[in-house]
């Protein structure tokens, strides 16, 4: 059983393009979260949703959206793709009474 | 900024030796400090965590060390294996929202 799944593993694409990521947890978790990792291995949050509401949004250009239609589910819209939206990007989920942080197997984005 | 700060990038150790990786931290309103593991082409994957309240944790051959004082933290791993050889991230948080990593380790134990 997978705790923390992501659609696709792979995703190659134009730059100029629209393309989403999704993810889907079946912990029970009440927050799940956004992270890009470059290509030096640096991860960093991008987003987070706890309960339908957004509560950390860094400095990620507009382009990006997070989308959760339930509990369960948040998935990442990506408009006008960019080179440097290169990346592999990770969902994770938790639960706000345990600090763990579960991790989905990651989608690499390739800009082309 | 990073608030963060890992050390070192990389580290060759032995099979059996000790491997030890360093974090600093500058927000002291951080209150949980996990160690996550990463292998190739996977998800990071909790190893261990400590708060504050406690200077050292251990589970099996991976221990936390944690100064408050010094705003510093360590993982040590005893009798390193090759299986060990990974990315380390360290992390910092406050609740469970927001979690700052450092910038990882790249740990290669040589049979």
């Amino acid at each position: 059983d997978t705790a923390v799944s992501q659609t696709p593993k792979y995703l190659v694409t134009q730059m100029g393009n629209d393309k989403s990521i999704k993810c889907e947890q079946n912990l029970g978790h009440d927050t799940m979260y956004w992270y890009k990792q470059d290509s030096k291995k640096f991860l960093k949050i991008m987003f987070s949703y706890n309960n339908k509401e957004l509560i950390i949004n860094e400095t990620v250009p507009n382009r990006f959206s997070p989308k959760s239609p339930d509990k369960a589910h948040l998935n990442l819209h990506i408009n006008s793709l960019e080179l440097g939206d290169s990346a592999v990007y990770f969902c994770a989920s938790s639960n706000s009474i345990v600090d763990e942080q579960f991790f989905g197997p990651g989608t690499r984005l390739t800009v082309l | 900024q990073q608030q963060v700060k890992q050390s070192p990038q990389s580290l060759i150790v032995q099979k059996g030796g000790i491997s030890i990786i360093n974090c600093a931290y500058e927000n002291t309103a951080f209150d949980y400090f996990p160690w996550y593991q990463q292998f190739p082409g996977k998800g990071p994957a909790l190893l261990i965590a400590i708060r504050p309240d406690v200077s050292e944790k251990k589970e099996g051959r991976f221990t936390i060390s944690f100064n408050k004082s010094a705003k510093q933290f360590s993982l040590h791993i005893m009798d390193s294996q090759p299986g060990d050889s990974a990315t380390y991230f360290c992390a910092a948080s406050k609740g469970n929202n927001d979690m700052r990593f450092g910038a990882g380790t790249r740990l290669t134990v040589k049979p």
